[in-house]
């Protein structure tokens, strides 16, 4: 199976903040990684496909990048609303798998 | 607007089962993959399973395969998850959720609202 791995697993910033996070892969993935937001209680909400594709209706401060086996979310700006889980997740190949995840909190 | 609703979770014994259901709207159900997600308290995400639009293709994590079986109904817009054999490591809020492409290879775009499977004695 393809391993996730995703950095911080905490992250304190301010509002206003450019923010980074980062996932990688155990192998090649043909840029098939997608990121989600989570908040307590709620669905994982699609921020980011096939490595920088934003999801229609997800605010510009997003956006997503790769480099080989090493995919990265940014936050520019950072908004109150942004304060949450972040999670990547690849989808090139059965298993699919997650990053641990990333919590964004206020500083 | 699509809709995802998930039904059929709550407390079972070890080596039990139980059936999720997950109603689907506002899309065309029957040209679309589904997937369950399933997160453990406190923990991170993790796939379940897919299913093809046809229902003749399925894919599931080596932890659930040959315990869970995915199966969907295109004429009820449905999409089930029997789980069998159930155990403690099972414990978790199960969501569903739409494939945004036509491929078995996308990301998941739309999800329901989960729906909480506790196994317990």
């Amino acid at each position: 199976d393809i391993q996730m791995t995703q950095f911080p697993s905490t992250l304190s910033a301010s509002v206003g903040d450019t923010v980074t996070i980062t996932c990688r892969a155990s192998q090649r993935i043909s840029n098939y990684l997608a990121w989600y937001q989570q908040k307590p209680g709620k669905a994982p909400k699609l921020l980011i496909y096939k490595a920088s594709n934003l999801e229609s209706g997800v605010a510009s401060r997003f956006s997503g990048s790769a480099s080989g086996t090493e995919f990265t979310l940014i936050i520019s700006s950072l908004q109150p609303d942004d304060f949450a889980t972040y999670y990547c997740q690849q989808y090139n190949s059965y298993s699919w798998t997650f990053g641990q995840g990333t919590k964004v909190e206020i500083k | 607007e699509v809709h995802l609703v998930e039904s059929g979770g709550g407390l079972v014994q070890p080596g039990g089962s139980l059936r999720l259901s997950c109603a689907a709207s506002g899309f065309t159900f029957s040209s679309h993959w589904m997937s369950w997600v399933r997160q453990a308290p406190g923990k991170g995400l993790e796939w379940v399973g897919n299913i093809k639009e046809d229902g003749n293709e399925k894919y599931y994590v080596d932890s659930v395969r040959g315990r869970f079986t995915l199966s969907r109904d295109n004429a009820k817009n449905s999409v089930y998850l029997q789980m069998n054999s159930l155990r403690a490591e099972d414990t978790a809020v199960y969501y569903c959720a739409t494939l945004r492409g036509f491929s078995a290879y996308d990301a998941l775009d739309y999800w329901g609202q989960g729906t909480l499977v506790t196994v317990s004695s």
